[in-house]
């Protein structure tokens, strides 16, 4: 199975910080991540796609880069329904895999 | 905007067979794309159990594919997952999903299965 490793697990941010989460790939991926938010409680929504694309709907502050095996998600301008946990996950092989998740807390 | 909502028992016996039911409403599940389920642990990660084609291909997670049944119901929009002989460890929120090309684009609320005697 392929792993993927997020970090960090947690970080503690402002409103209006810009945060970078990072997502590494036990081997090659190419561009198939994606990146998910999880409020508490509630269903994932998907927030990018093949690595850098945005889902329909998202907000603009929302980005994603990468390729191969070294990914990042970066939220600009934090908000406050930005506090959640989020998870990368590779679609490259079967089976489907998730990072373990960065829980975006309020500082 | 597609919608899913799952069903089922919210409380399994070990050993015991785990089912659940994925109602599909604005889009027909004959129209393409893959159906898939996914689970979460309590205070742990997303877990990948496998997804469906309308026509019935199907793909599992090999470390459940022994347990692991997916099925359709194109006449009800609907979609299914069966797992049997579980444990404590299968209890988990699960979730169904659309998979749009190479993620899951729409999912469902989610719903917490226990497995307790």
């Amino acid at each position: 199975d392929i792993q993927m490793t997020q970090s960090p697990s947690s970080l503690s941010a402002s409103v209006g910080d810009t945060v970078t989460i990072a997502c590494r790939a036990s081997q090659t991926i190419y561009t198939y991540l994606n990146w998910y938010q999880k409020p508490p409680g509630k269903a994932p929504k998907l927030l990018i796609y093949a690595a850098s694309s945005l889902q329909s709907g998202v907000p603009s502050r929302f980005s994603g880069s990468g390729s191969g095996t070294e990914f990042t998600l970066t939220i600009s301008s934090l908000q406050l329904e930005d506090f959640a946990t989020y998870y990368c996950q590779q679609s490259h092989d079967i089976p489907w895999t998730f990072g373990q998740g960065t829980k975006v807390e309020m500082k | 905007q597609v919608q899913l909502q799952e069903s089922g028992p919210g409380l399994v016996k070990p050993s015991g067979t785990l089912s659940l039911t994925c109602a599909v409403s604005g889009y027909s599940i004959t129209s393409g794309h893959f159906w898939g389920w996914i689970r979460q642990p309590p205070g742990k990660g997303l877990e990948w159990i496998g997804s469906i084609f309308h026509d019935g291909l199907t793909y599992y997670n090999p470390s459940l594919k022994s347990r692991v049944t997916i099925s359709v119901n194109t006449s009800k929009n609907q979609f299914y997952l069966r797992l049997t002989s579980v444990t404590a460890s299968d209890t988990a929120v699960y979730y169904c999903a659309n998979r749009v090309g190479y993620h899951f684009d729409f999912w469902g609320q989610g719903t917490l299965v226990s497995v307790s005697s």
